[in-house]
């Protein structure tokens, strides 16, 4: 079956660091890009990050940028999210999923997690 | 940046009614658009790609449609299990920006 598993979402104090994880299964994962994406309580969705299949290029919204660093480890089918000088905008479900077609960067998003909640509070 | 809007943001309809929700892009997207069903406490679903492509597994009355700056995502038929909400995405740049989602209620 194929499958995305987030971990790692806590409360955190405003101006903190954390690292959210993702682990795939199912699925070749070094063939496909993989991406973040979060959802405020009540709210729509937000792409916030990109990472190639080699993990050779990478891409950030501008709410995010210079703070997050997206990276993945394909010897352990895992993607992670570092997010530093967390405010409380950052408060949210925060998903990772997959890259529909082979090595595409540009493509739709065809498998997601369940999400792990971030919560930015004092 | 390209920007998406949606309508309606609401819509309340009853099962077996057809149902079209619009997004439009702020400047031209050629087909690379794809849309998106959320339930309450799930996460979203792959429903339409390249603004026409069913995601396999998709039930064949959603349909998608539309090129460049104006798209059309139809629901044939209403189900009970199609109220949700659907969003749509550009896949023409590096921001994957979403609109801002239609709510489909029951009438």
């Amino acid at each position: 079956e194929v499958q995305l598993v987030e971990s790692g979402g806590v409360v955190v104090q405003p101006g903190g660091s954390l690292r959210l994880s993702c682990a795939a299964s199912g699925f070749t994962f070094d063939d496909y890009a993989m991406h973040w994406v979060r959802q405020a309580p009540g709210k729509g969705l937000e792409w916030v990050s990109l990472i190639s299949w080699d993990g050779g290029s990478t891409y950030y919204a501008d709410s995010v940028k210079g703070r997050f660093t997206i990276s993945r480890d394909n010897s352990k089918n895992s993607l992670y999210l570092q997010m530093n000088s967390l405010r409380a905008e950052d408060t949210a479900l925060y998903y990772c999923a997959k890259g529909r077609d082979y090595i595409r960067r540009l493509d739709a998003f065809d498998i997601w997690g369940q999400g792990t909640m971030v919560t930015v509070s004092s | 940046d390209i920007q998406l809007t949606q309508s309606p943001s609401f819509l309340s309809a009853s099962v077996g009614d057809r149902v079209t929700i619009t997004c439009r892009a702020s400047q031209g997207i050629s087909s690379y658009l794809a849309w998106y069903q959320q339930k309450p406490g799930k996460a979203p679903k792959l429903l339409i790609y390249a603004a026409s492509t069913l995601q396999s597994g998709v039930p064949s009355r959603f349909s998608g449609s539309g090129s460049g700056t104006e798209f059309t995502l139809t629901i044939s038929s209403l189900q009970p299990e199609d109220f949700a909400t659907y969003y749509c995405q550009q896949l023409n740049s590096y921001l994957f920006t979403f609109g801002p989602g239609t709510k489909v209620d029951i009438k």
